[in-house]
C-alpha cells in the first residue's frame, strides 16, 4: 500500500514568490492536514480538508491557503513568501472526518526562502 | 498555556536503561493520545495509542495515561541507540475534530 506522498521534496524560493506543495494521501484516506514544523515552533497546525471541505484551520496568516480534489489529493499555497516561511511542510492523511486518530505522514516538502 | 507540553529535554539515558517521556495536557474533552517517534531528517511515525486510563504494554514501548492529572507518559525499557529520536505527544479532542502535538522530547540513547 503506497505511502503518503509529497512533491516536490525539496525547494528554493525567494522573498514575495509563491509556491504550492502537493500531497496524496494513502487510497482511500480522505482526510489531509498539512503542518508546519521548524526548530522553533514545533508541529503548527495549518489546516485539514475531508471530501473537498476545510473542517479545521489553524493559526496561520490568509496567505497561507489549500484545498482538496475529489480524488483526496491536496495542494497547500504560499503567497508572498516570508523568510520566516522557511520549514518543513508535512502533510498527514487519515481516514478522517477531522485530523484525529492516527496520522499518516508524508516525507515532508522542505522550503527556504532566501 | 501551550494546550500540550512535554519535557523540555534533552534526555539522555544510557543503553539498556528506562526513558521515561511525560506529556500534560489542557483540554479536559480530549479523548484520544498519541506518541510519535520522529528521526531526524524524517517525518513522524505513531509508535503507540491509548484511549483509556492505566498502562498500555507494546513490546518494549508502555504508554500510561491518567486523565484524571491530564496526564500521559511514554516508557521505553531497554533502550537501544536506534531509539535515539525526537518523541511528539499528540492530543485528539474527537468532538472538536483536532488533534494538537507538543513540541517534541528529543531522546539520546548513549551505548
Amino acid at each position: 500500500k503506497a505511502g503518503v506522498t509529497q512533491t516536490p521534496r525539496y525547494l528554493i524560493k525567494t522573498r514575495g514568490q509563491q509556491v504550492t506543495l502537493s500531497c496524496s494521501p494513502i487510497s482511500g484516506h480522505r482526510s489531509v492536514s498539512w503542518y508546519q514544523q521548524t526548530p522553533g515552533q514545533g508541529l503548527q497546525f495549518l489546516f485539514e480538508y475531508f471530501s473537498e471541505t476545510q473542517r479545521n484551520k489553524g493559526n496561520f496568516p490568509g496567505r497561507f491557503s489549500g484545498r482538496q480534489f475529489s480524488n483526496s489529493r491536496s495542494e497547500m499555497n504560499v503567497s508572498t513568501l516570508e523568510l520566516g516561511d522557511s520549514a518543513l511542510y508535512l502533510c498527514a492523511s487519515s481516514t478522517g472526518p477531522g485530523n484525529t486518530g492516527e496520522l499518516f505522514f508524508g516525507e515532508g516538502s522542505r522550503l527556504t526562502v532566501l | 498555556q501551550k494546550e500540550v507540553e512535554q519535557n523540555s529535554g534533552p534526555l539522555s539515558v544510557p543503553e539498556g536503561a528506562i526513558a521515561s517521556l511525560n506529556c500534560t495536557y489542557s483540554d479536559r474533552g480530549s479523548q484520544s493520545f498519541f506518541w510519535y517517534r520522529q528521526y531526524s531528517g524524517k517525518s513522524p511515525e505513531l509508535i503507540m495509542f491509548i484511549y483509556s486510563n492505566g498502562d498500555k504494554e507494546d513490546g518494549r514501548f508502555t504508554a500510561q495515561l491518567n486523565k484524571a492529572s491530564q496526564y500521559v507518559s511514554l516508557l521505553i525499557r531497554d533502550s537501544q541507540p536506534s531509539d535515539s529520536a525526537t518523541y511528539l505527544c499528540a492530543v485528539d479532542n474527537t468532538n472538536a475534530g483536532k488533534s494538537t502535538f507538543g513540541d517534541g522530547t528529543t531522546l539520546t540513547v548513549k551505548p
